[in-house]
């Protein structure tokens, strides 16, 4: 079974300073990926995915991730943050083709500070 | 697109009584839906796979008979939490998603914040 590992619960950063959040997954076929953000008693919006193709995906927001599969990685990154960035953020993870349940990880709540 | 709506936003019961959530995608048809539930703090764990037409998916451990899955529509699914008990208290989500492949990735319901006393 397919599994997401997000290491770091909280990150905090200053405001305009650049962020990444840390993803790895497990699995033994192809998967696909997904960032998620949620804010506080909201659902979750889907911020980018990898399906295939280019392992450097564009989001919304100005956020971007890079699929890394020799390190299992799909690490989130966003070059300049904003205070409204604030919110807990997903890492998910699906097999490929179908309906496919998606699996998600601990979640990685940012925190920027003014 | 790809919108997917979820009422009620909150809901307060007593212990004992039965709560409906909805889960319904406003443009576009939807065979299968998930639920979701999200304790405080804490990731979403995945309940159960709706299916239109057909009996629910549970995942192990959630019981059957306590959430009760409908997906009588291509645009609408249902969980009933059935003898609420405090423990039930959580944040509920729906998500569901076009067919069309190109499309992939799930929508979210804003999810449902049920508290039983």
């Amino acid at each position: 079974a397919q599994s997401v590992t997000q290491l770091d619960s909280q990150v905090p950063v200053f405001e305009e300073a650049p962020v990444e959040l840390r993803c790895n997954y497990s699995s033994s076929v192809s998967v696909y990926l997904f960032w998620y953000v949620q804010y506080p008693n909201q659902g979750l919006q889907l911020l980018l995915k990898y399906l295939s193709g280019s392992t450097l995906v564009k989001g919304i927001n100005g956020f971007e991730a890079e699929f890394n599969k020799s390190q299992t990685s799909f690490h989130l990154r966003k070059p300049s943050v904003h205070i409204s960035d604030t919110a807990e953020y997903f890492c998910a993870v699906s097999l490929t083709g179908g309906y496919q349940k998606v699996t998600f990880g601990t979640g990685t709540k940012l925190q920027v500070i003014p | 697109g790809a919108v997917v709506s979820q009422h009620p936003s909150w809901v307060i019961c007593k212990s004992g009584t039965s709560v409906k959530i909805e889960c319904r995608s406003l443009d576009f048809q939807a065979t299968t839906m998930f639920w979701y539930r999200q304790f405080p703090k804490q990731s979403l764990m995945l309940m159960a796979t709706s299916n239109e037409g057909s009996k629910a998916t549970y995942e192990q451990g959630v019981e059957k008979d306590k959430f009760l899955i409908n997906h009588a529509s291509l645009t609408l699914s249902t969980l009933t939490v059935t003898s609420a008990h405090p423990e039930d208290s959580s944040f509920y989500i729906c998500s569901a998603r076009p067919s069309t492949a190109a499309n992939y990735g799930y929508t979210f319901g804003s999810g449902t914040r049920l508290t039983v006393v």
